[in-house]
C-alpha cells in the first residue's frame, strides 16, 4: 500500500521565520511528488517535482525532492500571516490500466503569527 | 483556464435521504475524475477514479452501492450518496484531469462540498 507521510504535522511560528515541511513516501511506480497548499476550501497546486536535486522555485516557496531517499521538501522563507494553511504533499503513482493515482499526506498546519 | 465546479458547496440532509454532488469541468474535458473525502483534520482520501463512459473504480473499503457515481460526458460527473448517515459527514472533492495534457499536475481540484447529515 503506497504511504506518504509529513512532518511535523503542525507547525507555530513568527512573521519572518523561515520554515521546511517534510514529506517521505513510499510507493511503486512512482511518478511525480505534488505540493498544495490548502485553507479553508480545495488544494491549490504549488509544485510538482519528478527529478532529483533539481529545486522548484516560485518566490519565497522552494521544494527538492531526493528519489533516492524518498522525501521532499518544501522551504517557505520570510514567512507571513497569508502563508498559514495546511501545506498537503501527495505522490502520483501509476495504478494499473493507464490511470495515474494521487496518495495524499495527511499535511502539515502552518500558523504564521504576527 | 481549468476551473472546476462542485455544486452544492454546502448541504444539509437528514439521515436516510440522498444527496446528489455535481463536479464540472467548465473549460476542458476530462476523461477522468477523481472523488475524494476529507474529515476534520485528515488528509483527503481517495474513494474512486471515474472514467468518462464506463464503471468507476472504487478504493479499497468504499461502498460502490452507497457511494454512485456517474460519468456520463467528458464534462460532468456525480456522486450520490444513498441512505445518507451521520458518518458519512465530510466534505467531498472532486479534481478533473485535462484529456489535452498529460502532465500529473494537471488534475484540477473543484472547491469541495460541505454534506452534514443530521
Amino acid at each position: 500500500e503506497d504511504k506518504v507521510v509529513q512532518s511535523p504535522l503542525s507547525l507555530v511560528v513568527h512573521e519572518g521565520d523561515t520554515v521546511t515541511l517534510n514529506c517521505s513516501y513510499e510507493v511503486t511506480n512512482f511518478r511525480s511528488l505534488l505540493w498544495y497548499k490548502q485553507e479553508k476550501k480545495a488544494p491549490t497546486f504549488l509544485f510538482m517535482l519528478t527529478s532529483s536535486g533539481i529545486e522548484k522555485k516560485s518566490g519565497r516557496l522552494s521544494s527538492i525532492l531526493d528519489k533516492k531517499e524518498l522525501f521532499s521538501i518544501l522551504n517557505i522563507t520570510a514567512t507571513q500571516t497569508g502563508d498559514s494553511a495546511v501545506y498537503l504533499c501527495a505522490v502520483e503513482a501509476y495504478s494499473g490500466a493507464g490511470s495515474y493515482q494521487l496518495t495524499f499526506g495527511k499535511g502539515t498546519k502552518l500558523s504564521v503569527i504576527p | 483556464g481549468a476551473v472546476v465546479s462542485q455544486h452544492p458547496s454546502r448541504v444539509i440532509c437528514k439521515s436516510g435521504t440522498s444527496v446528489k454532488i455535481e463536479c464540472r469541468s467548465l473549460d476542458f474535458q476530462a476523461t477522468t475524475m477523481f472523488w475524494y473525502r476529507q474529515f476534520p483534520k485528515q488528509s483527503l482520501m481517495l474513494m474512486a477514479t471515474s472514467n468518462e463512459g464506463s464503471k468507476a473504480t472504487y478504493e479499497q473499503g468504499v461502498e460502490k452501492d452507497k457511494f454512485l457515481i456517474n460519468h456520463a460526458s467528458l464534462t460532468l460527473s456525480t456522486l450520490t450518496v444513498t441512505s445518507a448517515h451521520p458518518e458519512d459527514s465530510s466534505f467531498y472533492i472532486c479534481s478533473a484531469r485535462d484529456r489535452q495534457k498529460v502532465a500529473p499536475y494537471e488534475q484540477y481540484f473543484g472547491p469541495g462540498t460541505r454534506l452534514t447529515v443530521t
